[in-house]
């Protein structure tokens, strides 16, 4: 079955550090790759998503992922972290079963940014 | 703004009674999901629609049900809630074909408790 890991559940970082978050798949078909960002009581928001083309994609606020498909990975990074960027991260698998394509979500990780 | 709209955001009923949680998008997508997310895990897929054409998880329990009257409207029934499914309620919504795989647009979620 297919199944998404994030590799650390939470995260303190402080101002200005840099940032990566590990996200691995487990599927052997044509993925596409989100990444979803659930700020304090709001909801889901997509960050970055990656379908094709340059492994490198860029998303708001300064977000990038990088898809090693090798790996099967597809780690979420931002080189100066802010405040608000405190928040929940969800990768995300777009992945055909059954006939149609359906979402695997990683369990989160929870990143908290103190000034 | 176009959006995923739920309500109510909170929801409390009693442990076997009746509960229908609705959502409504102004993106007018053909596919509406829901989901149902518990605390510190990942959202899971329980059903979606595509139109009107209905697809239910293998694991869903019977318990839960969606009606789709229109492309604006999509209601999660939960026919006799027990404890273990209080949780986070999530409806989401994505243009094109499931099999497409693109992003989907999440709605703020309903809480439900069940007491």
């Amino acid at each position: 079955a297919q199944s998404v890991s994030q590799h650390n559940h939470h995260v303190i970082l402080s101002e200005a550090a840099s940032l990566e978050l590990g996200c691995n798949y487990s599927y052997g078909g044509t993925v596409n790759l989100f990444w979803y960002v659930q700020y304090p009581g709001q909801h889901l928001q997509l960050l970055l998503k990656y379908f094709s083309g340059d492994p490198l994609v860029k998303g708001i606020k300064g977000f990038e992922a990088e898809f090693i498909k090798s790996k099967f990975s597809f780690n979420l990074r931002k080189p100066s972290v802010q405040w608000s960027d405190t928040a929940e991260y969800f990768c995300a698998v777009n992945a055909h079963s059954g006939g149609y394509n359906k979402l695997i979500f990683g369990a989160g990780t929870r990143l908290a940014v103190h000034p | 703004d176009a959006m995923v709209i739920q309500n109510p955001r909170y929801q409390v009923t009693q442990f076997g009674k009746p509960v229908t949680l609705s959502c409504s998008q102004t993106l007018n997508h053909n596919v509406m999901y829901w989901y149902q997310q518990k605390s510190s895990q990942a959202p899971k897929l329980l059903f979606h629609y595509y139109d009107k054409d209905f697809n239910n998880e293998a694991d869903t329990p019977d318990n839960f049900q969606s009606r789709r009257p229109n492309t604006s409207f999509c209601f999660l029934d939960i026919r006799s809630p027990g404890l273990g499914d209080a949780a986070m309620y999530l409806c989401a919504t994505s243009r094109g074909r499931p099999t497409t795989g693109y992003e989907q647009y999440f709605g703020p979620g309903t809480r439900l408790t069940v007491t």
